[in-house]
């Protein structure tokens, strides 16, 4: 089973809006990411978070904050967002037991934010 | 800075025909190649995964990699209309991340 989840698959906030996104696996998987992505563009990393903790922050701003609860969940906490942050927003994970060098990742199915 | 690149396409082939995608990465030491197939609206798939120069077979589907030229390629023989979409080809890059390229939208015709 390589099932990733995600709540919810659509979500649509105004800009002094707070709300959440939740990812969660059940495969074991130590690592676990936030992606971004905009129409006809690759994902584009966020956030990493192995063995439960923060191990990479790709200069995201401050309105997205993740949070890694557990070894199975992780939340991005969304506050006061902007219009272009309306984007498909994935999580993946992955074994996370090698140092990260190559390990496959699996993503969920995403939730696809609009900002008004 | 490390890059992947692909065609964008669209890469346009009739039904039953083999598909070849092709993509380049600048890292001389990445050890990971991914390919991952993306319906519209939809979130990445992983199709293959190879680590070793040569072929990879997965029933329809080949993975070719060659370290010394730097390029990594998915042929997907009997092509179908339900394998359009976009394929993304990723490439490790160092701890816990892949560099993705910009995809391929392939469309199969009838």
């Amino acid at each position: 089973d390589t099932e990733v989840t995600q709540t919810p698959k659509h979500l649509v906030m105004g800009m002094t809006n707070k709300k959440s996104l939740k990812c969660e696996q059940h495969m074991g998987h130590r690592a676990m990411y936030w992606y971004k992505q905009k129409a006809k563009k690759p994902p584009e990393l966020m956030f990493v978070y192995s063995y439960e903790k923060l191990s990479i922050n790709e200069s995201v701003p401050s309105r997205f904050s993740p949070e890694c609860p557990n070894s199975s969940l992780l939340n991005l906490h969304l506050h006061a967002l902007q219009p272009e942050d309306s984007a498909l927003y994935l999580c993946a994970s992955s074994q996370g037991g090698s140092g990260g060098a190559g390990e496959t990742q699996y993503f969920g199915p995403g939730t696809r934010l609009l900002v008004l | 800075q490390k890059e992947v690149e692909q065609n964008s396409g669209p890469l346009s082939v009739p039904e039953g025909a083999i598909a070849s995608l092709n993509c380049t990465y600048s890292d001389r030491v990445s050890q990971s190649f991914f390919w991952y197939r993306q319906y519209s609206g939809k979130s990445p798939e992983l199709i293959m995964s190879i680590y070793s120069n040569g072929d990879k077979e997965d029933g329809r589907f080949t993975a070719q990699l060659n370290k010394a030229s730097q390029y990594v390629s998915l042929l997907i023989r009997d092509s179908q209309p339900s394998d359009s979409a976009t394929y993304l080809c990723a490439v490790s890059g160092g701890y816990n991340k892949l560099i993705f390229g910009a995809g391929t939208r392939l469309a199969v015709h009838p």
